[in-house]
């Protein structure tokens, strides 16, 4: 059992529509943090959210912290072909010690022109 | 500035070797972490280590084991190698072991089992 379940695990749009992804747990976090990660390269830091009910932008990208901090969304508008990739949530449950990220499977997206 | 650098970027082994794979840290941060990410499925946790301890251990058997060495640079060793073992491995450097603080990854050495 994944302890961040990602959602949906692919998606495929065209240019110009708007998307969501979320990242769901039962356990609750001190932190989650988003990331994206292109073939042949190592993940990058898009975010971190660690406010309960946080809301944070990032141009036509918006993430959001649940209230009860066991969730998060990364919402899309207006997904160009360069937003394609691999988007993976991780994060470390309260009471972890040190900077163990503990990461979802990932949701593959796919914008066509 | 440089960013993480992983070596090799790539690497065959076959079942029984073992292999070392090499990471250097950005410039100021003292803590490195490894990761394995198997194709399709999210990184995960293996080791974290600051100023050359052992912070923190995933699970994962004791074939795993890596060192942090005085300049932080890494190493990450695998004994006894497995089909299984073939994976992209991260390494990610950050100023301390702290929650909050931003992790910075390399490209990955691709390692294939045959």
């Amino acid at each position: 059992t994944q302890l961040l379940e990602q959602s949906p695990q692919f998606l495929s749009i065209q240019e110009g529509e708007n998307l969501t992804v979320y990242c769901n747990s039962s356990s609750v976090f001190s932190s989650l943090q988003w990331y994206r990660q292109e073939p042949g390269e190592g993940p990058v830091l898009l975010v971190t959210v660690v406010t309960g009910g946080e809301v944070k932008k990032l141009k036509r990208l918006t993430f959001q912290f649940g209230d009860a901090r066991k969730d998060s969304s990364l919402h899309i508008t207006a997904a160009q072909p360069g937003d394609t990739g691999l988007y993976l949530c991780a994060g470390a449950p309260r009471g972890t010690s040190y900077g163990k990220l503990t990461f979802g499977q990932g949701t593959i997206l796919t914008v066509h022109p | 500035d440089a960013g993480v650098t992983q070596s090799p970027t790539h690497l065959i082994k076959t079942r029984g070797q073992h292999v070392t794979l090499r990471c250097s840290p950005i410039s100021g941060h003292k803590s490195v972490s490894w990761y394995q990410q198997v194709l399709g499925q999210g990184p995960q946790f293996i080791f974290q280590y600051y100023e050359k301890e052992e912070r923190g251990r995933g699970n994962f058997p004791d074939r795993f084991s890596a060192r942090q060495f005085p300049n932080y640079s890494s190493e990450l060793n695998v004994n006894a190698l497995l089909l299984g073992d073939s994976a992209l491995y991260l390494c990610a450097s950050s100023l301390w072991t702290g929650l909050e603080q931003p992790q910075h990854f390399g490209d990955g050495t691709r390692l294939s089992i045959l």
